[in-house]
């Protein structure tokens, strides 16, 4: 069935290092694929999404490519900010059918000084 | 912006007992969810609600769930007889239509522990 495999955590990252964090995916067709950041004490957001095949989604400095050969959407920043820290959830959703989500377990990511 | 609100943040309830999630969804939404997260688990859809009923659930979404909208703006999820599995992180999300080029907005999350 259709699932999201995530990069394991925790990350730690001294700021302005170069992030990435990896996501592939199995899915039939073209799903949409998705990055949510949850900041502490918060909830879901989304950051950036691709829905078809080569797209880059990119926001606040986050990028990721919709790679279909290699059926992956990593994440990538160039330099990372304290503030980045947060928990990353890769995410998809079927080309056709049902319209909810399926998750990665999440990645959190710690900034430090 | 508008956001999808949800209450309690915090439910402790002893097994066996009836609880309740509220949600407040996105005003000009019409399309539901909930979700849910077991402590180091994935996120993991449990249903889908649209023109007052159920669009699509998932198997751990049995006979013990139920969900609601009952009145214009509260969306809720009832568990009828918790279990120490149902322990975990409720996420409401909502859209404005079905789509996937929409953009699912979740709230805060409430997290339910068993005791």
């Amino acid at each position: 069935g259709d699932s999201v495999t995530q990069m394991e955590g925790p990350v730690t990252l001294s700021e302005e290092a170069f992030l990435t964090i990896n996501c592939t995916y199995t899915a039939t067709g073209y799903p949409s694929l998705f990055w949510y950041v949850q900041y502490p004490g918060e909830g879901l957001q989304l950051l950036l999404k691709a829905t078809k095949a080569d797209d880059k989604g990119s926001n606040k400095g986050f990028e990721a490519t919709y790679r279909k050969e290699t059926t992956s959407f990593h994440l990538e920043k160039g330099s990372v900010q304290v503030s980045d820290s947060a928990v990353y959830f890769c995410a998809l959703r079927k080309q056709t059918g049902a319209n909810n989500l399926f998750f990665g377990t999440g990645t959190r990511l710690t900034v430090i000084p | 912006e508008p956001e999808v609100t949800q209450t309690p943040s915090h439910q402790v309830t002893q097994m066996g007992q009836e609880v309740i999630l509220r949600c407040v969804p996105i005003s000009n939404h019409l399309y539901f969810y909930w979700y849910r997260q077991i402590l180091g688990q994935k996120v993991e859809f449990l249903v889908s609600f649209y023109n007052n009923e159920i669009s699509e659930k998932s198997e751990i979404f049995d006979d013990q769930f139920s969900v609601e909208r009952p009145d214009g703006s509260n969306f809720t999820l009832k568990i009828r007889s918790t279990k120490l599995e149902d322990s975990a992180m409720y996420f409401c999300a909502s859209t404005q239509e079905p789509g996937t080029n929409q953009p699912q907005h979740f709230g805060d999350g409430t997290r339910l522990s068993i005791l």
